[in-house]
């Protein structure tokens, strides 16, 4: 059983809806991810959350909004998504370690298909 | 900016033997951490191994170790005695050493285990 959890694991949605993404971690982590892997093209950090800070936001369209209550929990709404959007979103933790991080842990992701 | 570099998009290998996956890297940090990652079919992202720039000896864990040659700026990861259930695709990333990572990640490896 992962300790990254993704919920839902895939979701069908047209351009009008709205939707969101859950992650939860029960690592004790302290530091949060959204990724992007698109078909043929390598994982793409959308953005980054630490200590309940988002500390990155590497460009994303504001079409996705994140989300952290605390930094066991992380959300990505989704709003007028366009086709091109169509990805597996990926959700990891770590803990921040400062010289020496420890690895990004994943959860099993989120198949979106936009209709 | 950092960058990875995996220049083998597919691999096929007979079961048993031992394989190794090819992945360069450029970064101007002086410290940095290097990553491989598996992803079976389902998605997931499993953390297979971590090289950390200072690091005097190569990372080893299980049948996998990391061949870290910092001159010539390459990580590869050696899978020693290859199963059947190695067959998945193999993403080498690269941090910067410093609070919650912004991974990048190479394009892949699709590693195949024949009978």
């Amino acid at each position: 059983e992962t300790g990254v959890t993704q919920t839902p694991r895939h979701l069908v949605m047209g351009m009008t809806n709205k939707k969101s993404l859950k992650c939860e971690q029960h690592l004790g982590h302290n530091a949060m991810y959204w990724y992007k892997q698109s078909a043929k093209k390598p994982l793409e950090l959308m953005f980054v959350y630490n200590f309940k800070e988002q500390t990155e936001n590497n460009s994303v369209p504001s079409r996705f909004s994140p989300e952290c209550p605390n930094s066991s929990h992380l959300f990505l709404h989704l709003h007028t998504l366009q086709p091109e959007d169509s990805a597996l979103y990926l959700c990891a933790s770590s803990q921040d370690v400062g010289q020496r991080p420890g690895p990004q842990h994943f959860g099993d992701g989120t198949r979106l298909s936009i209709l | 900016a950092q960058k990875i570099t995996q220049t083998q998009p597919g691999m096929f290998v007979q079961e048993k033997e031992a394989v190794t996956l090819d992945c360069t890297y450029d970064t101007s940090d002086q410290s940095y951490g290097l990553f491989w990652y598996k992803q079976p079919s389902s998605g997931e992202m499993i953390f297979l191994i971590y090289q950390g720039s200072y690091d005097e000896q190569n990372a080893t864990e299980g049948r996998y170790s990391l061949n870290f040659q910092k001159a010539r700026k390459s990580a590869n990861l050696v899978i020693s005695a290859s199963q059947l259930g190695d067959s998945a695709m193999y993403f080498c990333a690269m941090s910067s050493n410093q609070g919650a990572q912004k991974l990048v990640f190479g394009q892949g490896t699709r590693l195949t285990i024949n009978p």
